[in-house]
């Protein structure tokens, strides 16, 4: 079975432009998260969806960062404008829920250089 | 939120090595699972173990809920164990993680 499928691996744009890096949960999977990690403040949660609802967005850093998922097989996360700052990777992470494992299963990950 | 020490930070290792990596959270969770970090950056899911204990081959974890740790064993080290072990407990209804500053682990030939 294919794992979680993130896109592109590696962006690198300049500062003010739109960046939108796209996921595709495991097939049967209802939980999907978006996850930053870097050097500095290691692996944060941005954001997750529960049957394609946005359930908690308390990590998103600000306005410039919005997720959607428009279906169970497909999420974006696109920053608009891009900053310096945001240079990180981007892990897209999906689980069932409650009542079976919960385990959290990772894609490759996006590595984002912001210039 | 969950506040999450994971020690130690570093850790260097002979090949052959047994290691115990602990995982202390400031509050009671129901979900608990650890993560290994490879060198080309990959996180694979070692366990789900919200309390008890579980083996998959040469590493094992305890999660004592009640007194607020867990541990892994990793028994026998090779050298494709380096890389970053973090642990990510939860308490919230849903699936939410929050992931702790990680042990680097290094094992030399």
């Amino acid at each position: 079975d294919a794992g979680v499928i993130q896109s592109p691996r590696h962006e690198v744009t300049e500062m003010g432009q739109e960046v939108t890096l796209r996921c595709k949960p495991i097939s049967g999977h209802d939980y999907l998260f978006w996850y930053r990690q870097t050097m500095m403040r290691g692996l944060e949660l941005l954001i997750y969806f529960n049957n394609n609802v946005p359930i908690d967005d308390s990590g998103m850093p600000e306005d410039r960062f919005s997720a959607k998922m428009p279906n169970a097989s497909f999420s974006t996360l696109k920053i608009q404008p891009s900053e310096p700052r945001d240079s990180a990777v981007y892990f897209c992470a999906s689980s069932f829920s409650s009542g079976r494992s919960l385990r959290q299963f990772f894609g490759p990950g996006t590595r984002l250089t912001v210039l | 939120g969950i506040q999450v020490e994971q020690s130690p930070p570093d850790l260097i290792l002979q090949e052959g090595a047994n290691s115990t990596l602990r995982c202390n959270f400031s509050d009671s969770v129901n979900n608990l699972q650890w993560f290994h970090q490879n060198p080309w950056g990959q996180l694979i899911n070692l366990f789900y173990i919200p309390s008890g204990t579980k083996q998959n081959g040469r590493l094992s974890a305890t999660t004592v809920a009640t007194e607020r740790y867990s541990l892994l064993y990793i028994s026998s080290s090779q050298t494709t164990d380096s890389g970053v072990y973090f642990c990510a407990p939860g308490k919230a209804a849903g699936n939410k993680l929050t992931f702790g500053g990680g042990t680097r682990v290094l094992v030399k030939p």
